[in-house]
């Protein structure tokens, strides 16, 4: 069964660090790999994507890809307290447009 | 552009009783997701729709449960005789035909079932 891992948490980090959450994945034929964001009570917003390795900055947020150890991270800079929330991966394998999510890891940013 | 929209927004209902959710994708998504979220857990896969082909129905948790796609647009969830453990957030979600298929999410509708 494809799986995809995430550690709940809490993550705590003071302002102004760098958070980083991680995601493991099962299926070796992934190919698309999405970091979301889902605050308290709201619905999941897409914050990124990547299916190259490597990594892929946008503003305060990097996502690395490494499909040989089927490990995604989230590196969010400059933490702020706004950033709080859980953190959803999910992957794609093949065409396929199901995504697999992850539980979430939650992120507490203190200011 | 308008996001996915779903309606209502909340929805009180008696055991026993049926409800229909209601999904409106982005213009030009083809493809339509149903997922139900219970509180303080992950997304639940329900059903998702592509275009004109026969649906993917394996995450649908009992045959009191149904969805169909008008005119591959509008998406209509059912839960027939609803019961306790239906009570949850029902979002759907729909992405572009081209990959790498990002789905986008609606605000969701709030079940309970009292």
């Amino acid at each position: 069964q494809k799986e995809v891992e995430q550690n709940s948490g809490p993550l705590s980090v003071p302002e102004g660090a760098i958070a980083s959450l991680n995601c493991t994945y099962s299926d070796r034929g992934s190919q698309s790999f999405f970091w979301y964001r889902q605050y308290s009570g709201k619905s999941p917003e897409l914050i990124m994507f990547i299916y190259s390795n490597g990594d892929k900055e946008d503003g305060r947020f990097t996502a690395q890809l490494n499909k040989a150890s089927q490990y995604v991270s989230l590196l969010i800079r400059d933490s702020q307290p706004s950033d709080s929330a859980t953190y959803l991966c999910a992957v794609n394998a093949g065409n396929n447009r199901k995504l697999i999510w992850g539980l979430g890891t939650s992120l507490a940013v203190n200011p | 552009g308008a996001g996915v929209s779903q309606s209502p927004s909340n929805k009180v209902t008696e055991k026993g009783k049926d409800v229909e959710l209601r999904c409106d994708p982005i213009s030009g998504h083809t493809a339509l997701y149903w997922y139900r979220q219970s509180l303080g857990q992950g997304l639940e896969f329900l059903i998702y729709f592509q275009g004109n082909s026969a649906p993917d129905k394996s995450g649908l948790p009992s045959d009191r449960f149904s969805a169909e796609r008008t005119g591959g647009s509008v998406s209509t969830l059912t839960i027939q005789r609803t019961q306790q453990e239906d009570s949850a957030v029902y979002l759907c979600a729909s992405s572009r035909l081209a990959g790498p298929y990002e789905q986008y999410f609606g605000p969701g509708t709030r079940l309970t079932v009292t």
